[in-house]
């Protein structure tokens, strides 16, 4: 079967770095995705990666190594509104997106 | 105006009851989806509608019944629910321009269902 594996909750400070892992197993593989979901509110698109390495946007990089089936989203800078749940979704070889139950991320003073 | 608007944002029916949820995307995308977000589980694709057809109808009990008038509006007609379909129904939209699914959705907030 097909299968996400993302940590359920993460906790961080404020002005800190934290890495949130994703692992994969799916027929094939078409991109990965990490979405931000702020409680009650919508999910919004982080970033895309579909080729090895990493992708730097701001404060947030996403990383992917397709060989490993592995996938980090880090964030730098912390700072309390990245206080969400990130969820980690691949898409496979019939373009259908997986999605990982996405992994809550506490931010503290 | 927000890109994707679902409405309403919470409701609470008996298992008798029939409802309608909807969703409304200003995004001029030509792809709907609607997703069931239960607590700590992952996103569950419900139906997909491309160029106003259904492309996807993964084994959902057919108490739940969308409907795709046009490219901008989808609906879930909800009808003798059970408890355990009380969760956080969210509708997406995206741009589909080779046919298969580009993968970046934009959703809506959600309306919290619960069924008594």
């Amino acid at each position: 079967g097909q299968n996400i594996d993302q940590p359920t909750e993460m906790t961080a400070t404020e002005g800190a770095i934290v890495q949130i892992n994703c692992t994969y197993q799916t027929s094939g593989f078409n991109g990965l995705f990490w979405y931000q979901q702020h409680a009650g509110e919508a999910p919004t698109f982080l970033s895309y990666n579909v080729l090895d390495g990493l992708e730097e946007k701001g404060r947030f990089s996403s990383f992917l190594s397709r060989s490993k089936g592995y996938s980090y989203l880090l964030l730098k800078e912390l700072q309390m509104k990245d206080s969400a749940s990130y969820l980690c979704a691949v898409m496979d070889s019939n373009y259908q997106l997986i999605w990982g139950a996405g992994t809550k991320l506490i931010i503290k003073p | 105006e927000t890109g994707v608007t679902q409405t309403p944002r919470h409701l609470v029916m008996g298992m008798t009851n029939k409802k309608s949820l909807k969703c409304e995307q200003h995004l001029g995308h030509n792809a709907m989806y609607w997703y069931k977000q239960s607590a700590k589980k992952p996103l569950e694709l419900m139906f997909v509608y491309s160029l106003e057809e259904r492309v996807e109808n993964n084994s959902v009990p057919s108490r739940f019944s969308p409907e795709c008038p046009n490219s901008s509006h989808l609906f879930l007609h909800l009808h003798t629910l059970q408890p355990e379909d009380s969760a956080l129904y969210l509708c997406a939209s995206s741009q589909d321009e080779t046919g298969d699914y580009t993968g970046e959705l934009f959703f809506g907030e959600g309306s919290r269902l619960t069924v008594l």
